[in-house]
């Protein structure tokens, strides 16, 4: 998969604990990427990354936080998780902003 | 919202025939891409496709696109039964900075 890794790939979680999603490259490309999928709405953005320290909020960023201090690592923090964030959460990198993007094997979140 | 939207959901077809499906958009892009998605796992990159692009052939795709109708659509000739998957097209847009919008995807199963 493009030496881009997820951890951890299956997580079930209470409402209301914080949660942190690690994604992982070793292609050293510069954009990165956090979708999340559900059905009937496809992917949709939450963050992204075109830098170290360098984010931008997506369509769906709201609950969510992102870092990035390194640029294989880019961590999404659901601050305070809620049952409307059980997801499949997928990261991507990407070269240039423009170009493919390779996506991870995703997490499946549950939040109870 | 910019985000694609795939036609149809659903899609059956016979082994040997060929499948065609249809992404139209609402905003203008750079460029536009379409992904295929195995059950269970990440997004694949298949093809990308500019703006000052018509149609574009990899393999037995075939992509074409619109820009006047805000519209693509992907063409699977000589299909297999591997090639059941869901696939989705993604669009940049000319303001959007360096995010893309997925659509919801057509299901394609294709019966040995």
């Amino acid at each position: 998969d493009a030496g881009i890794t997820q951890s951890p790939r299956h997580k079930v979680t209470e409402t209301g604990t914080p949660v942190t999603l690690r994604c992982h490259q070793t292609e050293n490309h510069r954009y990165m990427y956090w979708y999340r999928q559900d059905p009937g709405h496809g992917l949709r953005l939450i963050h992204y990354s075109y830098g170290v320290k360098d984010t931008d909020k997506g369509e769906v960023s709201d609950g969510y936080s992102v870092s990035r201090s390194k640029t294989e690592d880019f961590l999404l923090t659901l601050e305070s998780a809620t049952s409307s964030q059980t997801s499949v959460y997928f990261c991507a990198i990407s070269e240039s902003g423009y170009n493919e993007q390779f996506f991870g094997p995703g997490t499946r979140l549950t939040v109870l | 919202s910019q985000q694609g939207e795939e036609d149809p959901q659903a899609l059956s077809i016979q082994e040997g025939e060929n499948a065609t499906m249809n992404c139209s958009y609402k905003t203008s892009i750079n460029n536009l891409q379409w992904y295929r998605q195995n059950s269970g796992r990440g997004l694949v990159h298949l093809i990308l496709i500019r703006s000052n692009e018509r149609e574009k052939h990899s393999g037995r795709l075939r992509v074409t696109l619109d820009t006047s109708k805000k519209s693509s659509s992907l063409l699977i000739t000589a299909s297999r039964a591997a090639d059941t998957a869901s696939y989705f097209c993604a669009t940049d847009g000319l303001r959007s900075g360096n995010q893309f919008y997925f659509g919801t995807g057509t299901s394609l199963t294709v019966i040995p």
